[in-house]
């Protein structure tokens, strides 16, 4: 069954410092996976997106992550944090057809001065 | 990327009453979009497929009944929640497929999001 995993809840990360937040997805066929950020009471922005090629993807607001297919991971990194990270984040796989979205749990990530 | 839009952004109502919740693609046309429920908290609830001229597609658990849901045009879904009740408060978000991202896997783009409160 297809299935995302994002084992940290919640994070909290000194303001300068470096980010990396998890994600592991079960699926059957070839992924298609985003990342979503989602601040208080609003929507979700899509923060980049791996649908084929180089397994290193960049994305808006400074972030990367990388799709390693033997660890079945995703996971969203970002070198230098700023405050105003601090929000929601998503993990999600898309099938080929994209009528289904399967999201992970959320992590809630906390920036301290 | 491509733009959606929700209207209202928050609404509060009386138990019993309907509440139609807008969801628009202003740059692109949308065949296909989603409707989700989030509690606090939470990740989001797949509730239904919307396609443009034909019946929803709903989750398993969802009333159809209960959640209206209408894609009478390429930019335009909407939802009803029928006789709301305050279990039915939550954020119900919207989002829309844009072909223009091209072949698999289209990108979804997300609403910011109505904020439903019933009394």
């Amino acid at each position: 069954a297809q299935s995302v995993t994002q084992p940290d809840i919640h994070i909290t990360v000194s303001e300068g410092a470096s980010l990396e937040l998890r994600c592991n997805y079960s699926y059957g066929a070839t992924p298609y996976l985003f990342w979503y950020v989602q601040s208080p009471g609003q929507g979700l922005q899509l923060l980049l997106k791996y649908f084929s090629g180089d397994t290193l993807v960049q994305g808006i607001k400074g972030f990367e992550a990388e799709f390693k297919r033997s660890q079945s991971s995703f996971n969203l990194r970002k070198p230098s944090v700023h405050w105003s990270d601090a929000a929601e984040y998503f993990c999600a796989v898309g099938s080929n057809t994209g009528n289904q979205f399967y999201f992970g749990t959320g992590t809630s990530l906390t920036v301290i001065p | 990327g491509a733009v959606v839009s929700q209207h209202p952004s928050r609404v509060i109502c009386k138990s019993g009453t309907s509440v139609k919740i807008e969801c628009r693609s202003l740059d692109f046309q949308a065949t296909t979009m989603f409707w989700y429920r989030q509690f606090p908290k939470q990740s989001l609830m797949l509730m239904a497929t919307s396609n443009e001229g034909s019946k929803a597609t709903y989750e398993q658990g969802v009333e159809k009944d209960k959640f209206l849901i209408n894609h009478a045009s390429l930019t335009l879904s909407t939802l009803t929640v029928t006789s709301a009740h305050p279990e039915d408060s939550s954020f119900y978000i919207c989002s829309a497929r844009d072909p223009r991202s091209g072949g698999a896997g289209e990108t979804q783009y997300f609403g910011p999001g109505t904020r439903l409160l019933v009394l």
